[in-house]
């Protein structure tokens, strides 16, 4: 069965460096999500992704936040000067289009630490 | 803008007792589809169930069911003789669509549901 793809599985970078977190959706999927889970919380929307812009951003999206479909199989997530409270689990999500599955697959995560 | 509230916390049961989780949700949509997921200790979400907000229909799928009330917007969910390897965070979750604006998934807190032997 396909599936979503992340890497790394964990990264630990330093306050104020730039992380880029990689995911490979299904191919031939159009919808593509980054979603975060800071450790004991709930799962957070971050941004959608649809015909290579951003159909919708949350709040916890700021400037410091880029998504790219840099070719025709990557999605990636970078943040460019990482903070302590960037440090979560990140969760890359993908979605066929119409008449699709029950729900947007989920990759398996990258955990992100900031030191 | 959308909700999900599951005011429990933590659950723990023992084996083989029942045990249901709320999920109570808001929403201006006319059209929505709420959600179950399982986090397991090693930490991936896994999909359990979706439910249209025009199929009021129960759900049952093995030890699994679903109450889904549009009448007090809540989504809840029965495992029934619950087994250890139950024991996880559940997650209930809402959208407005599937694709484009307003697909993205709206979660709550979760709920950890342990089993005890």
């Amino acid at each position: 069965e396909p599936e979503v793809t992340q890497t790394p599985s964990h990264q630990v970078t330093q306050m104020g460096q730039e992380v880029i977190l990689r995911c490979v959706p299904i191919s031939n999927h159009l919808y593509f999500y980054w979603y975060r889970q800071i450790l004991g919380q709930k799962v957070e929307f971050l941004v959608s992704f649809y015909n290579n812009e951003i159909s919708e951003k949350s709040e916890i999206f700021d400037d410091q936040f880029s998504v790219e479909r840099p070719d025709g199989s990557n999605f990636t997530l970078k943040i460019r000067s990482t903070k302590l409270e960037d440090s979560a689990m990140y969760f890359c999500a993908s979605y066929p289009g119409l008449a699709g599955p029950d729900t947007q697959y989920f990759g398996p995560g990258t955990r992100l630490t900031v030191l | 803008a959308q909700k999900v509230t599951q005011a429990q916390t933590e659950i723990s049961v023992v084996e083989k007792e029942d045990v249901t989780l709320d999920c109570v949700y808001e929403t201006r949509d006319t059209t929505y589809y709420l959600f179950w997921y399982k986090q397991p200790p090693s930490g991936e979400l896994v999909f359990l169930i979706r439910r249209n907000s025009f199929d009021e229909q129960n759900e049952i799928s093995g030890r699994y069911s679903w109450n889904f009330q549009k009448s007090t917007s809540s989504f809840n969910f029965t495992i029934t003789a619950s087994q250890v390897v139950d024991s996880a965070v559940y997650f209930c979750a809402l959208s407005g669509t599937f694709t484009g604006a307003n697909s993205k998934l709206t979660f709550g807190k979760g709920i950890t549901l342990s089993v005890r032997p």
